[in-house]
């Protein structure tokens, strides 16, 4: 069974840093492509941020570029993003999500159920 | 950036009745690179539709998707009470993805 679980997630200042973590089982991780998508108070999806499976290709949006890294460990099952420099908008419950079909960047088949940041002062 | 807009933002349903929502594109999305999700309170998304109209694995045959292009649609025939969330799309042919806003489909 797929199950993915996110971690790290907590109050933090603006200007602030956290590193989600997100746990990988039940699949070859190193096969897939992975996607950090959040989702703010009452508010529709967004996609953060792509890593393919070897970490060659790595994406971004807009919002985040210089702020935030993806990265992955496939040793040991896990999935990272490093949030630095946090802004009251990134406040949101982020998850971690598996690429399907092989893609590098692309939909998400199997998710977990979150973890939330919180940037307040 | 593709903008995906949906429509209605809302759908009031009674249970058996058919559900269709609405999703265009503000430029063609390549590939028909389109899927639908399904999120429920409290819950994570979850992948009904992949390819504008593949059902993903353990999909309901209820769950059908349709379109091309710029225009895209999600229909459900036949509303189960387990239905009633709200439905995403996203399209993933060109960076950024995007999703839309969303369509809540409610009890009526």
């Amino acid at each position: 069974e797929v199950q993915l679980v996110e971690s790290g997630g907590g109050l933090v200042k603006p200007g602030g840093s956290l590193r989600l973590s997100c746990a990988a089982s039940g699949f070859t991780l190193s096969s897939y492509g992975m996607n950090w998508v959040r989702q703010a108070p009452g508010e529709g999806l967004e996609w953060v941020s792509s890593i393919s499976g070897g970490s060659r290709y790595l994406y971004y949006t807009d919002s985040v570029k210089g702020r935030f890294t993806i990265s992955r460990d496939n040793a040991k099952s896990s999935v990272y993003l490093q949030m630095n420099s946090l802004r009251a908008e990134d406040t949101a419950v982020y998850y971690c999500a598996r690429i399907f079909g092989g893609f590098d960047h692309s939909g998400s088949d199997y998710w977990g159920q979150g973890t939330l940041v919180t940037v307040s002062s | 950036e593709i903008v995906l807009t949906q429509s209605p933002g809302t759908l009031s349903l009674s249970p058996g009745e058919r559900a269709t929502l609405s999703c265009r594109a503000g430029q063609s999305v390549s590939r028909d690179s389109l899927a639908w999700y399904q999120q429920k309170p409290g819950q994570a998304p979850r992948l009904l539709i992949y390819g504008a109209s593949i059902r993903a694995t353990g999909i309901p045959d209820r769950f059908s998707g349709s379109g091309s292009g710029t225009d895209f649609t999600l229909t459900i025939s036949r509303l189960e009470p387990e239905d009633f969330a709200v439905y995403y799309c996203q399209q993933y042919g060109s960076s950024p993805l995007t999703f839309g806003g969303g369509t809540k489909v409610e009890i009526k």
